[in-house]
């Protein structure tokens, strides 16, 4: 069975440019969630989704930052304009259900790296 | 706050030697910790994971401990092999209706032959 996936790996633009960043979840996890990792931190949640609801995105940028997972399956997600401090690794990741003891699965992450 | 503070920041072992990683959490309402294995350009991936109830876990050369009450956990790594080679998170979920993780800045490992 495929695990998460993500694309694209890498990606470089220059600043006050989008992009976008698209994720699969593994089949039939309901919760997906979208995390942004800083060198030498862990990651940190931009938003989850249920399902396709944004059940939580209180620590998206609102303001440049978007995402959507229409049918409840794959997920973009989006940065217009883009700026240096947006340079990090974003990941994608999903679980079955959203208690406390389902496990989330992680992708292997997009790095962007903003000039 | 919740927090999940984690020791060392980075650790360099011989292969073969034992190792044993740090974490010290603050998060209420505690649910489970689980430690995650994040190799370089991958992303993490769950190693164990314990409730409240539980002391120990093992998952091969690792075995993860907990103390609820002194809300400290640790990682022994036995009989290291240059694929340990990593970081390791801490991840502790908060039990708030559903699964709110706060994660560690992690311990870098390395395992040098």
């Amino acid at each position: 069975e495929a695990g998460v996936v993500q694309s694209p790996r890498y990606k470089i633009i220059e600043k006050k440019q989008p992009v976008a960043f698209w994720c699969n979840p593994i089949s039939g996890h309901n919760t997906l969630y979208w995390y942004l990792q800083n060198l030498g931190q862990g990651p940190e949640l931009l938003i989850r989704y249920e399902n396709e609801e944004a059940v939580d995105d209180s620590q998206l940028p609102k303001d440049r930052f978007s995402a959507e997972r229409l049918k409840g399956v794959d997920s973009t997600l989006k940065i217009q304009p883009a700026e240096l401090g947006d340079s990090a690794v974003y990941l994608c990741a999903s679980s079955f259900g959203k208690t406390g003891t389902d496990t989330q699965y992680f992708g292997p992450g997009t790095r962007l790296t903003v000039l | 706050k919740n927090q999940v503070e984690q020791s060392p920041q980075s650790l360099i072992i011989l292969e073969g030697k034992n190792c044993t990683l740090q974490c010290n959490y603050t998060v209420s309402p505690f649910s489970n910790l689980r430690w995650y294995k994040q190799d370089t350009g991958r992303g993490p991936v769950s190693l164990t994971i314990m409730t409240f109830s539980e002391n120990t876990k093992s998952n091969g050369r690792y075995t993860a401990t907990l103390d609820a009450d002194t809300k400290q956990s640790s990682l022994h790594i036995t009989a290291s092999q240059l694929s340990d080679s990593a970081s390791y998170i801490c991840v502790v979920s908060a039990n708030t209706g559903f699964q709110k993780l706060v994660f560690g800045t992690g311990t870098r490992l390395l395992v040098s032959p």
